[in-house]
């Protein structure tokens, strides 16, 4: 499978709005409502953000948000902080009981 | 507390095998399956396959197979990732990580919520 695809980088100043794209395939995204999001600070494991592509584990902000949209998902941010700033990767089922992830996205809280 | 435990960084020579352990505790072993993720310097994680602690059933990345092996010990609530025909590329962090499925009428996953503190795998002559 080949990685999903996300922007390199992103950037927003605090209290506004980002959204990190992530595209895939009808034979993944597309056809799975099972993208999750991570996101990761330098040297650290990678945090769980989203899951089934909307919801969201206890104890994450409702700030984070998920969405899909044809063969793209989508996490946005709102209400930025200093804190989001960080790498995020987006990762979906790739069908065969497979999973592939995004070559993840830079966002800087300018 | 819930939480995965891995075993210490690795030096090996190309050509050369690594299995590293990840040990459970704090929850229901056999309630989650577990995946390998390695993430090599500067790069996104790329995940190598999973393994359902129930049965031992397995499933791996195309890329990898053939070369990755996981394995469970359930009285000892650990899993293991073995690498073998190790070249330069494979050096990476390589981490486990859980999830929660749920079968009723449909599956159901709840994303990777818990990993490892990763285990340092260099691959140099």
């Amino acid at each position: 499978q080949s990685a999903l695809t996300q922007p390199a980088s992103v950037s927003g100043s605090p209290g506004q709005s980002i959204t990190i794209s992530c595209t895939g395939t009808s034979s993944d995204v597309g056809n799975y409502n099972l993208v999750s999001w991570y996101q990761q600070h330098p040297g650290k494991a990678p945090k769980l953000m989203i899951y089934e592509g909307s919801k969201r584990p206890s104890g994450v902000s409702n700030h984070f948000s998920g969405s899909k949209s044809g063969n793209t998902a989508s996490l946005t941010i709102s209400g930025l902080q200093a804190e989001d700033e960080a790498d995020y990767y987006c990762c979906s089922y790739a069908g065969s009981s497979t999973w592939v992830f995004g070559g993840g996205t830079k966002l800087t809280v300018l | 507390q819930v939480q995965l435990v891995q075993s210490g960084a690795e030096v090996k020579k190309p050509g050369a095998s690594v299995k590293v352990s990840c040990k459970a505790s704090g929850f229901t072993f056999s309630g989650y399956y577990m995946h390998w993720v390695r993430q090599a310097p500067g790069q996104g994680p790329e995940w190598m396959g999973w393994i359902n602690p129930n049965t031992g059933g397995t499933n791996y990345a195309q890329k990898f197979q053939g070369r990755v092996t996981l394995t469970r010990d359930t009285s000892i609530t650990t899993t293991y990732m073995e690498l073998s025909r190790l070249r330069s590329d494979d050096t990476a962090v390589y981490f486990c990580a859980r999830e929660k499925v749920v079968v009723d009428t449909m599956y159901h996953y709840y994303g990777m919520d818990v990993w490892g503190q990763g285990t340092t795998v260099t691959v140099s002559s």
